[in-house]
């Protein structure tokens, strides 16, 4: 059984830097596909980066010089570094997962989510 | 970029069925065939329930389906059921700045 499990989350200031994590089972980060997508509350999905098998990461717009999406694989575990955060980035973070390590744009695995506030 | 767009709800009696619209545009749903459906009951997390337009994956109830013409996505959900209450998000490979872009998100109430 494939198991994603985030943690790291909480609260911090506007300006701020914050670590997720995201440990999996039943699933190889390094040799699939991994995701970070959030949800603002009240407010949809919204995709914020991913890691290919091969190591290329790529990010929304949104967050693109303030994130950065690692893996370590002997952990088997993604990582997503958020630094200079903002009060629009307070949400619940999932970690996803694509099986294949092929472009199938869709996201067959989700963790259960952690909670960023970010406030003053 | 803006998400595609949804109905915000929609709602149905059990045994009914209901079909809920996702609109992109031709730098998306209209140009490729990576569009995904995810059901995200409120406080879990979210599950494909359709990937590549209308491929469900193993374990996936037969009542949900799904189709594209043009820019415009559709789940069609049938025999609706108590459990099938939840959040639905359509979602699509984009050729522009995003990797991926997903719907607003649409609220099934069974009735």
């Amino acid at each position: 059984e494939v198991q994603l499990v985030e943690s790291g989350g909480g609260f911090v200031q506007p300006g701020g830097s914050l670590r997720l994590s995201c440990a999996a089972s039943g699933f190889t980060v390094s040799s699939n596909y991994m995701n970070w997508v959030r949800q603002a509350p009240g407010k949809g999905l919204e995709w914020v980066a991913v890691i290919y098998r091969g190591g290329s990461t790529y990010y929304a717009d949104s967050v693109k010089g303030r994130f950065t999406i690692s893996r370590d694989n002997s952990k088997n575990t993604l990582y997503l570094q958020m630094n200079t955060l903002r009060p629009e980035d307070t949400a619940v973070y999932f970690c996803a997962g694509e099986k294949g390590g092929y472009d199938s744009y869709h996201f067959d695995y989700w963790g259960q989510g952690t909670l960023v506030t970010v406030s003053s | 970029q803006s998400a595609l767009t949804q109905p915000a709800s929609v709602s149905g009696s059990p045994g009914q069925s209901i079909t809920i619209s996702c609109t992109g545009s031709s730098s998306d749903i209209g140009r490729y065939n990576f569009v995904s459906w995810y059901q995200h009951p409120p406080g879990k997390a979210p599950k494909l329930i359709i990937f590549a337009v209308s491929n469900r994956p193993s374990g996936v109830s037969n009542r949900f389906s799904a189709s594209k013409s043009g820019n415009t996505a559709s789940l069609t959900i049938s025999g609706l059921q108590a459990d099938d209450q939840a959040d639905y998000y359509c979602s699509s490979y984009t050729s522009s700045s995003s990797y991926v872009l997903f719907g607003g998100g649409t609220k099934l109430t069974v009735l």
